[in-house]
Parts: C-alpha cells; structure tokens; sequence
C-alpha cells in the first residue's frame, strides 16, 4: 500500500492563529485529497487537488482554506485564520496511480490532530 | 448527489465469531467502487476492501469478504474468525467512476462501531 506521510501528527494552536498541514507521499502522485473528521463525526471531503489545481471543493472549504504543493512533493493545507470548530482529524489521501490494482483506490495518511484552543 | 447510509452505529462479536456490517447506498450512476475502510482507536484510516460495481463477484480479502446486491444497492462486510484486532469503527465509502474519475472524492457513511468480545 502506498504510503502517506502527515506532519505534525498533532498540533494545538490559539484561535486565530495560522496552521500549515503537510502531506509528503513517497511516491509521485498526481492526486490528492484533503479530508477532516471532527471527534466522533463522519469523515467529510475538503478538497481535491490535481495537476496543481483544485479539481473540486466541498462548502467547508472556505476563504479560511487553501492548498498548494509549492515544491512539487510536499502538499500543503493552510488554514488562516483558525475558529474553534476546526478542531479535527485532517486527513491527507492519495490515489496511487492509474493502475488497474491502485488506480481507483484513495489511500490514507496518518492525519494530523488540529487543536484549536 | 450520492449517499452512504450504515444503520448500525455499534455492533459487537464474540471472538473467532462471524460478524456483518451493513450498508446501502443511494446513486442513479452504474460506474462505481465502493469500499471498507478500517479506523482503529490510533485514528488511521487503514483500506479493508474494494468492489467495483461492474464486477459481480464478490471481493474478497483473507477473512474479510462482501456481499454486494447491486441492484438493491447493499454493500455489507463480512468479517470471519474474528479477532481482537479488527476492533474499531469501519466506514463504508462510495467513488464515482464517472466523469471526473480519479478526481472523484469518496463519500463515507456514518460509520459503525465494531467491539470484539474475548
């Protein structure tokens, strides 16, 4: 299975404060995903991204959001200015490739704990 | 806009029992995967199992196999010989195959709590 590494795995921030997540997959990948689950809720889409575009967006995804892979490896989710209720579990994923075993299959990383306090 | 519904917030299996998760979906698409997810108490979203919708065998994985009902839309987990490790809350999610295609998002269900008894 591919691997997805997020860092930090856990960060506590002030409200208001900025917040950069990243994602670096070990392979090159073409598309990624960022995903949120707040504590006991449903995982929810953020954003997919693709060829150094947002290819589409849930209405979560807000002003407050944005994503970029500035070095072509790293992808990166920024939130600006953070609320209390971004407190989540933020999942970067992948699609590994356009095989026939791997293509269609969206793989996980480890997440990143958000605290907002 | 497609949905994911699992209707059995918790269950619990004894040890070496069988157990089946239950999930339905509604799409007006015929192009699609489905799939398990896996997420222990360490919060990782771990991949159990995909089924493509025009394959009509059932997928199968080790002790992990499916029972997908295309028609009626059901796409239910069967776990064997359980083990204390298969503990933890498993999703299942929908993809698109259509139009965008790897771009397509998953969408998850609700999630179902899975206790395994020793």
């Amino acid at each position: 299975e591919p691997e997805v590494t997020q860092t930090p795995s856990h960060q506590v921030t002030q409200m208001g404060q900025e917040v950069i997540l990243r994602c670096v997959p070990i392979s090159n990948h073409l598309y990624f995903y960022w995903y949120r689950q707040i504590l006991g809720q449903k995982v929810e889409f953020l954003v997919s991204f693709y060829n150094n575009e947002i290819s589409e967006k849930s209405e979560i995804f807000d002003d407050q959001f944005s994503v970029e892979r500035p070095d072509g490896s790293n992808f990166t989710l920024k939130i600006r200015s953070t609320k209390l209720e971004d407190s989540a579990m933020y999942f970067c994923a992948i699609v590994a490739g356009l095989s026939r075993v791997y293509g269609n299959t969206i793989y996980f990383g480890e997440g990143s704990w958000l605290t907002v306090v | 806009a497609q949905t994911v519904t699992q209707s059995q917030p918790e269950m619990s299996v004894q040890e070496a029992e069988t157990v089946t998760l239950s999930c339905t979906y509604d799409t007006s698409e015929s192009d699609y995967y489905l799939f398990w997810y896996k997420q222990p108490p360490s919060r990782q979203m771990i991949l159990v199992i995909r089924q493509e919708a025009y394959k009509q065998q059932n997928a199968t994985e080790n002790r992990f196999s499916v029972n997908f009902q295309k028609a009626a839309k059901s796409f239910s987990l069967k776990i064997s010989d359980s083990q204390l490790g298969d503990a933890a809350m498993y999703f299942c999610a929908y993809r698109s195959e259509v139009a965008g295609g790897a771009t397509n998002k998953l969408i998850f269900g609700t999630g179902t709590l899975l206790a395994v008894q020793p």
